[in-house]
């Protein structure tokens, strides 16, 4: 069964450096999501990405945070300077876009684990 | 203001059946109610979606109440693979999808 795959499982980093999180999303599908979730606490959505470009994007999603389909498979999330608060599992998920969004099923990587130091 | 309400937790026994309470009382015409689930340590994972009839799945059933305020997920014979947090969630239709997670209801299985 196809499924989201996220690289690296696990990511430490030090407060300010940069970081790119990679995700290869289902072959088939269209809509690209980030979520992340800080521990102990609830999924929260951070951006959607159509067409290569941002469909819709949280308050979380700052100007530190940027997104790529640099190629025809990886979708990336970069955080240019983390910050200690940046600590959290994200998570990829893609969809393959039926015309009634409602409808899409998402489905999701194991995360990346990412520790700021 | 697309917000569900759960319980925050339930119980349930191994092998009997586990009905999961989720009410969306301000809901519209074309949103969506889809479940999702995330087992300890992993991503979300679908469960199952519907709009105003009751649906089946190999997981799962989900019951929608006839005025749509409320449904209920069905988990025929919990098994404790089935411990996990069981999101109900609305999309709003129309919208393009994100899915807003709440806190959800924790559920734990007995053996």
């Amino acid at each position: 069964e196809p499924e989201v795959t996220q690289t690296p499982s696990h990511q430490v980093t030090q407060m300010g450096q940069e970081v790119i999180l990679r995700c290869v999303p289902i072959s088939n599908h269209l809509y690209f999501y980030w979520y992340r979730q800080i521990l102990g606490q609830k999924v929260e959505f951070l951006v959607s990405f159509y067409n290569n470009e941002i469909s819709e994007k949280s308050e979380i999603f700052d100007d530190q945070f940027s997104v790529e389909r640099p190629d025809g498979s990886n979708f990336t999330l970069k955080i240019r300077s983390t910050k200690l608060e940046d600590s959290a599992m994200y998570f990829c998920a893609s969809t393959p876009g039926l015309s009634q969004r409602a409808k899409n099923i998402q489905y999701f990587g194991a995360g990346t684990r990412l520790s700021v130091l | 203001d697309a917000k569900t309400t759960q319980p925050n937790s339930m119980e349930s026994n191994e092998e009997e059946p586990v009905h999961l309470p989720c009410n969306h009382s301000t809901i519209s015409g074309t949103d969506y109610i889809h479940w999702y689930r995330q087992l300890p340590s992993q991503g979300p994972e679908y469960v199952i979606h519907g709009l105003t009839s009751n649906v089946n799945n190999r997981m799962a059933s989900l019951a929608i109440a006839e005025d749509r305020k409320s449904s209920t997920l069905i988990l025929h014979r919990a098994t404790l693979r089935d411990a996990a947090v069981y999101y109900c969630i609305r999309i709003i239709g129309g919208s393009q999808g994100n899915l807003i997670f709440g806190k959800g209801t924790k559920l734990s299985v007995k053996p």
